[in-house]
């Protein structure tokens, strides 16, 4: 069965720093893989995605992540953030076997602190 | 289009009164998903439709839940008999096949 771990609950960062919020999953197939974000009493707004071919996939707001299949990491970087980006962000995988429904992990709340 | 369309955004209801959130999909899209998610929790699947077809629920949809879809386009979800542990966001999300699906601003439940 498909599962996500985000081992970071909350990732304090100051302004202009770089960050890495990290995501592991688990499925014996090919997988897709999402990173999400949600701003308090908002739904949730895709960051970017993976699906195929380039393994650095590019996002909105200056945010990347790379696909390591060895690993079963999907990592979303972003090398300077703002106060902005402060909210929670959520990855999730979805594949053949669960008919593409998207399981996601408990999520990683990034505070950027000026 | 405005995307996805979540109806209504909050809703305080009593312990065992019947509630129905509904939700509008991005016109084109022909599945549509139901997700609930609590505080501090990642979203958890519910239930989803293919058109107007419900190919699968989750185990987390007891009986007291129901999801239609009757058209293939708007969806509706009903809770019967609300409990206080059915406080939480509903979300609702839609897709063209298997892509990337787009979420709605979700309704936020509480019963009190």
């Amino acid at each position: 069965a498909q599962s996500v771990t985000q081992l970071d609950s909350q990732v304090p960062v100051f302004e202009e720093a770089p960050v890495e919020l990290r995501c592991n999953y688990s499925s014996s197939v090919s997988v897709y893989l999402f990173w999400y974000v949600q701003y308090p009493n908002q739904g949730l707004q895709l960051l970017l995605k993976y699906l195929s071919g380039s393994t650095l996939v590019k996002g909105i707001n200056g945010f990347e992540a790379e696909f390591n299949k060895s690993q079963t990491s999907f990592h979303l970087r972003k090398p300077s953030v703002h106060i902005s980006d402060t909210a929670e962000y959520f990855c999730a995988v979805s594949d053949r076997d669960s008919s593409y429904k998207l399981i996601f992990g408990s999520g990683t709340r990034l505070l950027v602190r000026p | 289009d405005t995307g996805v369309s979540q109806d209504p955004r909050h809703k305080i209801t009593k312990r065992g009164q019947n509630v129905t959130f509904r939700c509008d999909p991005i016109s084109e899209h022909n599945r549509l998903y139901w997700y609930r998610q609590t505080l501090g929790q990642g979203p958890e699947f519910l239930t989803y439709f293919q058109n107007e077809a419900q190919l699968e629920k989750s185990r987390l949809l007891s009986d007291r839940f129901s999801a239609e879809r009757p058209k293939g386009s708007f969806s509706t979800l009903e809770i019967q008999r609300t409990e206080q542990g059915d406080s939480a966001m509903y979300l609702c999300a839609s897709s063209w096949e298997n892509t990337e699906a787009f979420f709605g601003q979700g309704t936020r439940l509480t019963v009190v």
